[in-house]
């Protein structure tokens, strides 16, 4: 059980290049998120899904897309990149809860994003 | 929008000294998650509280959650240099993602 595994580790971009970070978990959760990470401001969602082949906007979607076209797999896409994007990006799943619950969040070990 | 503040932003101590660590809204939240973060890794979850005043203990962790379910405390006992880490809070409301605190991070000195 590999849990929440995320590619790749590291990556520098120049400004204006783009790029996708994959994400994939095999405990058959059906919520998943990316999350930015970047000192003094937390953890700060994305965007998330609840199911394969759904996708939301969370705190700070500008700048990003996703896909979860399979359940195991969400994909985040940089179309542009920006200095300011340069981050620790965290990938997350989650179970169903019971009575509409989250319920506990597994992250991945992070890509460090760094853009010129 | 719910906001949840984690305070102190940092903490440095001495080992064998207490601690407590606060996380607090004015806004109810459903249940409350405490997690840590290790340098180079993803959070881990420590514990859910889900009941107004509930108290749950991990080993010399003691975590509570307020009676109205706007706050919540983490207290380490005798602190030892493997509590050191990023502590970070999260707050479900119903049918909402998680909003996580900013983290308190925490620096146990041998």
């Amino acid at each position: 059980n590999a849990g929440v595994t995320q590619t790749p580790k590291f990556r520098v971009l120049k400004t204006g290049q783009s790029m996708t970070l994959l994400c994939a978990q095999d405990m058959n959760h059906e919520y998943m998120y990316w999350y930015r990470q970047d000192p003094g401001m937390g953890l700060r969602l994305i965007h998330y899904s609840v199911g394969e082949g759904t996708t939301a906007k969370g705190e700070v979607p500008d700048g990003y897309n996703v896909s979860r076209l399979k359940k195991q797999n969400f994909l985040l896409g940089l179309e542009s990149a920006a200095p300011s994007q340069t981050s620790v990006y965290f990938c997350a799943s989650s179970p169903t809860g019971l009575a509409g619950r989250v319920g506990t969040q597994y992250f991945g070990p992070g890509t460090r994003l760094t853009v010129l | 929008t719910q906001l949840l503040e984690q305070s102190p932003q940092f903490l440095s101590i001495q080992e064998g000294e207490n601690l407590t660590v606060y996380c607090n809204s004015s806004s109810v939240f459903s249940s409350l998650q405490w997690y840590r973060q290790e340098p180079g890794e993803g959070p881990v979850l420590l514990v859910t509280v889900v009941t107004g005043g509930e108290v749950k203990k991990l080993k010399r962790l003691t975590f509570q959650f307020g009676d109205a379910r706007k706050d919540s405390s983490l207290h380490i006992t005798a602190a030892q240099p493997g509590d050191t880490g990023l502590y970070l809070c999260a707050g479900e409301a119903r049918n909402t993602p998680l909003v996580f605190g900013k983290g308190t991070r925490l620096s146990v000195i041998a």
